[in-house]
Parts: C-alpha cells; sequence; structure tokens
C-alpha cells in the first residue's frame, strides 16, 4: 500500500515557541491531505484539510493562525504549531486519500509536548 | 454536525472467544470504513462498506453496513493477542471528510 512519512516523530518544545511538522506521501501524489489531533485514548479529530496549491480549509473551532498548513507540493504538506504551550501538547497525524481510491494512508504520527 | 457514535469503548475479550463492535451514524452515510490503530501506532485501513446491507469477510473479522446506511458493525470470531488495538470506524456523509467514531480499544486476555 501507499507510504506516508511524517517528521518529526517526536518533538519536545519551550512554550511559546512554534514547531514544524511534515508529512509526505513517498510512493503517490497526494493533491490532498488531512491533519488530524489525537488525545490520549481518545479518537481521532480532524483538524484541517490541506489543499496542494490553494488555502487549507479549517474545521469549526481550529484556529488557522495557530496551526499553518502549507501544501506547496504534491508530496508534501506541513503544519506548523505557532506560539505552542502545553494544551497543543497532543498527537497530530496526517493523513493522504489513495489517488483514484476511498482508503486513507495515515503517518506514523508526531507526539508533541509543550513544557 | 454529523456524529458518528461507537460502542463500547472498551472491550476485554478472553481469547478464542468473539466480540462485536458498534457504529451509528445520526445521517445516512455513503460509505463507512474501519481502521485499526496498534498501541503506539497510527490508523491503518481496514475495509469500506459502500452498499446498504453489505457484509464483507477477512479471515475472522466480519463488516457488516446497515439496511438503512446509519449503522455497522465489526464482528471478530476466536479473538487472538494479534487483534489488540483500538478499531475505529468513520462514517462519509456526502461531503469528503471522514468522521471518526471514539473508537473500541480491546484488550484480550490469554
Amino acid at each position: 500500500g501507499a507510504v506516508v512519512s511524517q517528521h518529526p516523530s517526536r518533538v519536545i518544545c519551550k512554550s511559546g515557541t512554534s514547531v514544524k511538522i511534515e508529512c509526505r506521501s513517498l510512493d503517490f501524489q497526494a493533491t490532498t491531505m488531512f491533519w488530524y489531533r489525537q488525545f490520549p485514548k481518545q479518537s481521532l479529530m480532524l483538524m484541517a484539510t490541506s489543499n496542494e496549491g490553494s488555502k487549507a480549509t479549517y474545521e469549526q473551532g481550529v484556529e488557522k493562525d495557530k496551526f499553518l498548513i502549507n501544501h506547496a507540493s504534491l508530496t508534501l504538506s506541513t503544519l506548523t504549531v505557532t506560539s505552542a504551550h502545553p494544551e497543543d501538547s497532543s498527537f497530530y497525524i496526517c493523513s493522504a486519500r489513495n489517488p483514484g481510491g476511498y482508503e486513507q494512508y495515515f503517518g506514523p504520527g508526531t507526539r508533541l509536548t509543550v513544557t | 454536525g454529523q456524529q458518528v457514535m461507537q460502542i463500547p469503548q472498551y472491550q476485554h475479550v478472553q481469547e478464542g472467544e468473539d466480540f462485536t463492535t458498534y457504529c451509528n451514524s445520526s445521517t445516512t452515510l455513503s460509505n463507512i470504513q474501519w481502521y485499526k490503530q496498534r498501541p503506539g501506532g497510527h490508523p491503518v485501513f481496514l475495509i469500506q462498506l459502500v452498499k446498504s446491507g453489505e457484509v464483507k469477510k477477512q479471515k475472522r473479522l466480519t463488516f457488516q453496513f446497515g439496511e438503512a446506511k446509519k449503522n455497522s458493525s465489526l464482528h471478530i470470531t476466536a479473538t487472538q493477542t494479534t487483534d489488540v488495538g483500538t478499531y475505529f470506524c468513520a462514517g462519509r456523509p456526502n461531503d469528503y471528510k471522514l468522521s471518526f467514531g471514539a473508537g473500541t480499544t480491546v484488550t484480550v486476555r490469554a
């Protein structure tokens, strides 16, 4: 199946700093990628839909100025958590839809800890 | 908005026994998908159901889509330790976004 990578897998940052997370589709082109957030033992919450070459579509309640998404190419989307606070600590997962198909391929996730 | 409910939240199963997890939507779904997330891992696609009343099997896993396309179930027979993890259903109404259920976390007693 298709492979989606994420980098970094873990990051610890200080409050007030910004963190960039990369999501790459390794063997296919993804015009659309999705960013999710998952709290411990909870479900996946869709944060935004990243569209190549255009602005991301954010879900209700997600601050677009805090969670900056850039989908600059067909294989790369980035999520930047700006001015991070401890409450932003979470597991962030990206996914991309199989071109011409319906299943979503998830990256391995990024564990963000803000101290 | 559209919401997908999943029960039970936790399922503790004796190895060799069967169990079922259920998924219900407040609105009609165009399709429903199931994913499995192992502890510490990421969700992995299992299957998609599209047709009303559809039933699909993957070895010991049986997936069913309700007649009204508002509910779905996953039944696992003869549970093994490899079945440990969280199973998510994800419903797709008429737009492209998947709405994930809360998941059923399965633990197995040997």
